[in-house]
């Protein structure tokens, strides 16, 4: 079945640690994006690629690393520098080929730190 | 960034009972304008992309419309079912396809 895929599902980690998020997807799309999501708030864009081996910060990208080594995988990094990373991070696709392109999400990683 | 607005933020209707929701948005910077329904435990799932004043589109018991001028669009629902119970999140778009989420309309319907 062709879709996106993140792993783990949960995710703990200690304060201090970095962690890596996973993001698959095998619809063939160009784009890729991950979002966070916090109580009472609504999704906010960390990093988004067009393109393999490009990459462009969103609005809270501090604290924050991708790579896009591959069109099917973009991989976030969460480091010990983000201040508050516990959270749910949505991964999305994207064709790149005209505005107003549908995004489609995958299931979602609750990362917590302890 | 846009800035936009959902309300209400939560509600709760009987089966049967329509219902609609309203996002807020700024008119300009607009592209497009996306609306996507978020079950519990499930991926968030597209509804609807307009993009031009006047849009309405429609699906099954569901339908949207679209005012770019004053930067508003409604989402209806008719005959509400237990099954449309999720959060609907609408979402602008800017010219590189980033999209600006608001916090959500949650809806419950009690069977």
């Amino acid at each position: 079945d062709g879709g996106i895929t993140q792993s783990p599902k949960y995710l703990f980690r200690k304060e201090g640690q970095n962690v890596t998020l996973s993001c698959e997807q095998n619809l063939n799309h160009d784009a890729m994006y991950w979002y966070r999501q916090d109580p009472g708030q609504g999704l906010r864009l960390i990093y988004y690629s067009q393109i393999v081996n490009d990459f462009q910060k969103g609005d809270i990208a501090e604290g924050y690393s991708v790579s896009r080594e591959k069109k099917e995988s973009f991989p976030l990094t969460v480091t010990s520098a983000q201040k508050n990373p516990t959270a749910f991070y949505l991964c999305a696709s994207s064709p790149w080929d005209s505005l107003g392109d549908t995004q489609y999400f995958g299931p979602g990683t609750r990362l917590t730190v302890l | 960034i846009l800035n936009v607005e959902q309300s209400p933020q939560s509600l709760h209707v009987q089966e049967g009972d329509s219902t609609n929701f309203t996002c807020s948005f700024p008119s300009s910077n607009f592209y497009a304008l996306h609306w996507y329904r978020w079950e519990t435990a499930k991926s968030p799932e597209a509804l609807f992309v307009m993009t031009l004043n006047g849009d309405e589109k429609k699906k099954g018991r569901i339908s949207a419309t679209l005012n770019t001028k004053e930067g508003y669009s409604y989402l209806y629902i008719k005959g509400s079912q237990p099954e449309d119970s999720a959060t609907y999140l609408c979402a602008p778009g800017d010219g590189a396809n980033n999209l600006f989420f608001g916090t959500g309309t949650r809806l419950t319907v009690i069977p």
